[in-house]
């Protein structure tokens, strides 16, 4: 069983379109994270959800927009899709924010043409 | 935008040498330092979480240490083995809920 799960694992789309990356975990984790991996493989935080609330919105552009139905899910969708959004998206979970370790999902390669 | 620094960037050691790197972060305003082990083609793996200021923790051959006061982190890794490399992260945590990672240590052994 996958503890954190991202679908899909690749996204390939033109320029102008709107997608959705989804994440879910099967811990029963309080708090979940998505993360971009920027071009020289940095890690940067962009949402913190914990037991739905929104605690962490790092300066992202607002076509990013996470969404929680419930604590175990916590997708992310993203409109008007620019070339400069080309990355891997990573999905994490912890059982209680800060200072809990996470457990990372497998990445979503989003590649924008 | 915190400053979280990792150094070296790159280490390249032989098979059974032992080995450290250094995570600096802000001193102020501290909550927490997560050390994680990233292996090529995987996702970042948890090894420590750490939060009081003089903490060792240790995980087989791999422990690290923490100085709050002084914002700074190292790890160490006793007896390098292949399959020991990785990229390694630290993550730095605020009370105001800022958390950056560093850009990390990567880390060869040499068989």
């Amino acid at each position: 069983d996958t503890a954190v799960s991202q679908t899909p694992k690749y996204l390939v789309t033109q320029m102008g379109n709107d997608k959705s990356i989804k994440c879910e975990q099967n811990l029963g984790h309080d708090t979940m994270y998505w993360y971009k991996q920027d071009s020289k493989k940095f890690l940067k935080i962009m949402f913190s959800y914990n037991n739905k609330e929104l605690i962490i919105n790092e300066t992202v552009p607002n076509r990013f927009s996470p969404k929680s139905p419930d604590k175990a899910h916590l997708n992310l969708h993203i409109n008007s899709l620019e070339l400069g959004d080309s990355a891997v998206y990573f999905c994490a979970s912890s059982q209680t924010f800060s200072y809990n370790e996470q457990f990372f999902g497998p990445g979503t390669r989003l590649t924008v043409l | 935008i915190l400053n979280v620094e990792q150094s070296p960037q790159s280490l390249h050691v032989q098979e059974g040498d032992s080995t450290n790197f250094t995570c600096s972060f802000p001193s102020s305003n501290f909550y927490a330092l997560h050390w994680y082990r990233w292996e090529t083609a995987k996702s970042p793996e948890a090894l420590f979480v750490m939060t009081l200021n003089g903490d060792e923790k240790k995980k087989g051959r791999i422990s690290a240490t923490l100085n709050t006061k002084e914002g700074y982190s190292y790890l160490y890794i006793k007896g390098s083995q292949p399959e020991d490399s990785a990229t390694y992260l630290c993550a730095f945590l605020n009370t105001g809920n800022q958390f950056y990672f560093g850009t990390g240590t990567s880390l060869t052994v040499i068989p």
